[in-house]
């Protein structure tokens, strides 16, 4: 069974911190996409790698998928209050997706 | 155009009963995806419709779980003898094309409480 974990499960921080988390599996994946839900709505996808190394950069949000296109990371700069919400990763596989159970961000004024 | 859009928004029904809940996907989206979202976990794949082919529902976790889907339109999926268990926020996405790397648009879900 291929699991994507993700980490920190929560963040709280305060706003102008910088954050990275985490998107692991020990299994490789064709591609990873980067999902934000925010309360009552669905998710909404932010960006989709596909090639081992990669790195997009969407304004203060940076993501990054491993060489061995097994894990990846999504890095905050200088957050803020409207950054506040669920981070999805999620793993494409077999014509699916499989998601990981998220990390809930809170970023306080 | 609009985006996915489900109904009803929120369901309280009674241990035993049966329900269902709509989706009707952005229009030209021939792929339609469900899910179960439980509260604080992530999305657990539920089956998905792709065209007028065969649906994958590798993902029901149980015979009381069934879907359907007219062609490339509106799609209902049906829980009978619900359980306690069944509670949560089930997802509806739909996508131009299936595969890992399309995006899904995600409806906002039907929150489901079985008392």
């Amino acid at each position: 069974t291929q699991l994507l974990e993700q980490s920190p499960q929560f963040l709280s921080i305060q706003e102008g911190e910088n954050l990275t988390v985490y998107c692991n599996s020990s299994s490789v994946f064709s591609s990873l996409q980067w999902y934000r839900q925010e309360p009552g709505e669905g998710p909404v996808l932010l960006v989709t790698v596909v090639t081992g190394g990669e790195v997009k950069k969407l304004k203060r949000l940076t993501f990054q998928f491993g060489d061995a296109r097994k894990d990846s990371s999504l890095h905050i700069t200088a957050a803020q209050p409207g950054d506040t919400g669920l981070y999805l990763c999620a793993g494409g596989s077999q014509g699916n997706l499989i998601f990981g159970k998220g990390t809930k961000l809170s970023v306080k004024p | 155009g609009a985006g996915v859009s489900q109904s009803p928004s929120n369901k309280v029904t009674e241990k035993g009963k049966d329900v269902e809940l709509r989706c009707d996907p952005i229009s030209g989206h021939t792929a339609l995806y469900w899910y179960r979202q439980r509260l604080g976990q992530g999305l657990e794949f539920l089956i998905y419709f792709q065209g007028n082919s065969a649906p994958d529902k590798s993902g029901l976790p149980s015979d009381r779980f069934s879907a359907e889907r007219t062609g490339e339109s509106v799609s209902t999926l049906t829980i009978q003898r619900t359980q306690q268990e069944d509670s949560a926020v089930y997802l509806c996405a739909s996508s131009t094309r299936t595969g890992p790397s399309y995006e899904q648009y995600f409806g906002p879900g039907t929150r489901l409480t079985v008392t």
